[in-house]
């Protein structure tokens, strides 16, 4: 199974949106609605952003939203925060009975 | 509050084996699954396996990466998941989550992670 593919990194000034693309195939990303996100700070754990495409946990901000179309999902976060800056993975449930992640994208507040 | 709490990484050498634990507290333990995560130095997460509740027939699946060398297993009686790590290699060096995964896919909890280094 391949990682999924994610930009490296993004960029964007506080107030502003970014989107983070999740590229994967029709056996995971494109074929499952079980497409997650998460935020990891520096020497932390991941955190759960997004989970079945567009789903906020209780206590995730509503400036986190996810979509998906077709083998891509996406990660939008609008009103950039410094607390934004993180990396961010997407995860996918796969036809494997597994699970397949995103290489990461590092996300940096200018 | 639910809390997963692993132990058991250190220092390794090549071929060598060494079993983390994974220690639940704040849900029913053998309601769920239990999966493992590891995340090499500088680099991204990897999925390692994930073991099924009983009443789903405790079964275990694996990534290629680890099958055959790791074993997953649980006790749900001490709330307890175990990944048992046989021949150990280099590139098995990481720190291991141990993380709740749901129905619906995603991972909702996620311990501290636990240090395991590969080295001669």
């Amino acid at each position: 199974q391949s990682a999924l593919t994610q930009p490296a990194s993004v960029s964007g000034s506080p107030g502003q949106s970014i989107t983070i693309s999740c590229t994967g195939t029709s056996s995971d990303v494109g074929g499952y609605n079980y497409v997650s996100w998460y935020q990891q700070h520096p020497g932390k754990a991941p955190k759960l952003m997004i989970y079945e495409v567009s789903n906020r946990p209780s206590g995730v901000s509503n400036r986190f939203s996810g979509s998906k179309s077709g083998n891509t999902a996406s990660l939008t976060i609008s009103g950039l925060q410094a607390e934004d800056e993180a990396d961010y993975y997407c995860s996918s449930y796969t036809s494997s009975s597994s699970w397949v992640f995103g290489g990461g994208t590092k996300l940096t507040v200018l | 509050e639910v809390q997963l709490v692993e132990s058991g990484g250190g220092l390794v050498q090549p071929g060598r084996s060494l079993r983390l634990s994974c220690t639940a507290s704040g849900f029913t333990f053998g309601d769920y699954a239990m999966s493992w995560v590891r995340q090499a130095p500088g680099k991204g997460l990897e999925w390692v396996g994930f073991i099924r509740s009983k009443a789903y027939g405790g079964t275990t699946e694996y990534a290629a990466s680890v099958k055959g060398r790791f074993t997953i297993s649980r006790d749900d009686s001490k709330s307890i998941a175990y990944l048992q790590m046989n021949s150990l290699k280099t590139e098995d060096t990481a720190v291991y989550y141990c993380t709740r995964p749901l129905g619906t896919g995603e991972f909702d909890y996620w311990g501290q992670g636990t240090l395991v280094t590969v080295s001669s």
